[in-house]
């Protein structure tokens, strides 16, 4: 299966512990997004990221929130001391090239905070 | 504050019949639009997409309208089919990321 792969799909936290999404990308894509929906919302941005670059990050929140693509492994979003407002449903994408407005998501996961 | 509008967060369309799905934007600067499906649980799918130079894109029975002076978008889905039902996502392309709509909810009645 070429396609994007998240995991875990459903991941479960208590207030105040970490939680790490990990996403790999299609065979050959060296551009990542993360997405975070919220319930009865649509996607927000968070990130964009090319393998060891972080080039947007203009929706991640200031505190808590990491994002890195290493040279070697999957990308990671990273959630330090996790609220319950972080409960959401995130979701990586990924695409050949920059600029290109075709991307193909995972199957996201879900975040839920205790 | 919403660059990507979809004001109908559901819409129920007799199988065989057209659906129309509608969204509105803000920004005069976005370069590429789309259309995105998603089933529950699954991560949304790209459906089609038009340029802000084009005002009609047709990929069997999809076809995306633009028009850039009242900025709207719609997707026109005929005939309609019971694997159409699924939320939809209008998006915009702008620079490195594309922003998304809060989706409609569309549901093919048999």
């Amino acid at each position: 299966n070429a396609g994007v792969m998240q995991n875990p799909r459903h991941l479960v936290r208590r207030r105040g512990q970490e939680a790490r999404l990990r996403c790999s990308p299609m065979k050959g894509h060296s551009h990542v997004y993360w997405y975070r929906q919220l319930p009865e919302e649509g996607l927000k941005f968070m990130v964009y990221l090319q393998k060891e670059n972080i080039i947007d990050e203009s929706g991640m929140p200031k505190e808590r929130f990491s994002a890195e693509f290493p040279k070697e492994g999957p990308s990671i979003l990273r959630i330090q001391q996790v609220v319950r407002g972080d409960s959401a449903a995130y979701f990586c994408a990924s695409s050949l090239s920059r600029h290109n407005e075709k991307l193909f998501f995972g199957s996201g996961t879900q975040l839920s905070v205790l | 504050d919403q660059q990507v509008k979809q004001n109908s967060p559901s819409l129920s369309v007799q199988e065989g019949r057209i659906s129309i799905l509608n969204c509105d934007y803000t920004n005069s600067m976005f370069d590429y639009f789309l259309w995105y499906k998603k089933y529950p649980a699954e991560g949304p799918t790209f459906l089609i997409s038009i340029s802000s130079i084009k005002d009609k894109n047709e990929d069997g029975r999809f076809t995306v309208f633009l028009n850039k002076s009242a900025k709207h978008l719609s997707l026109h889905i005929v005939p309609s089919q019971p694997g159409d039902s699924a939320v939809y996502f209008c998006a915009a392309s702008e620079d490195d990321k594309i922003i998304f709509g809060k989706g409609t909810r569309l549901h093919i009645l048999p």
